[in-house]
């Protein structure tokens, strides 16, 4: 099993509508939990991080933890066609690792 | 601050050749990790620093891979011998710390083994 799964999509939204993404865990041990957004042919860029059970929002986009179930999610509310872009899911695992999902590419479409 | 810098951008050489990627890390930054990215297998985690120090090397493929830090301000990322099934980007991040701030990402090297 690996350690970050993400399904790789693609998801595809209309523009205006909620984009949902998901993302489990296996170290019950992880702490910390980011998103990073991943445009084609770019470096991955920090969108949210979140360390307590819950909701977070930033704007448009709201990160939700739940560690008993072991996901995490980010929700992109009024989704955009520039908000399409591969969606990465990373835990600070063990002795300070910063591990990444394989990503879910996201499309918008107008 | 300019950022994480790596370079080259691009890498083209024949397999059996040595390959070296650098990195300079954002100052200050006492994380630095080495990722490679292939479509098939994602943000692999190859190898990451600590104060210079490497603390996790387990994901570095073959024997054929290997890193160092000299200095907090430069990384190196060494492939002897290169082979086709390397090729893919190999991004460098730092971070303040690691599991718990974020990491910021070079522009990464495209590296090519033909």
């Amino acid at each position: 099993q690996k350690e970050v799964e993400q399904n790789s999509g693609p998801l595809s939204v209309p523009e205006g509508a909620i984009a949902s993404l998901n993302c489990t865990y296996s170290d019950r041990g992880s702490q910390s939990f980011f998103w990073y957004r991943q445009y084609s042919g770019k470096s991955p860029e920090l969108i949210m991080f979140i360390y307590s059970n819950g909701d977070k929002e930033d704007g448009r986009f709201t990160a939700q933890l739940n560690k008993a179930s072991q996901y995490v999610s980010l929700l992109i509310r009024d989704s955009q066609p520039s908000d399409s872009a591969t969606y990465l899911c990373a835990l600070g695992g063990g002795y300070n690792k910063l591990i990444f999902g394989a990503g879910t590419r996201l499309a918008v479409h107008p | 601050d300019a950022g994480v810098i790596q370079s080259p951008r691009h890498e083209v050489t024949e397999m059996g050749q040595e390959v070296t990627l650098r990195c300079k890390p954002i100052s200050g930054h006492d994380y630095l990790f080495w990722y490679r990215q292939t479509m098939m297998r994602g943000l692999e985690l190859l190898i990451y620093f600590n104060n210079n120090v490497p603390i996790d090397d387990s994901g570095m493929p073959e024997d054929r891979f290997s890193a160092k830090m000299p200095n907090a301000s430069f990384s190196t990322l060494k492939i002897q011998p290169s082979e086709p099934r390397d090729s893919a980007v190999y991004f460098c991040a730092s971070s303040f710390w690691a599991g718990g701030t974020e990491a910021f990402f070079g522009q990464g090297t495209r590296l090519t083994v033909v």
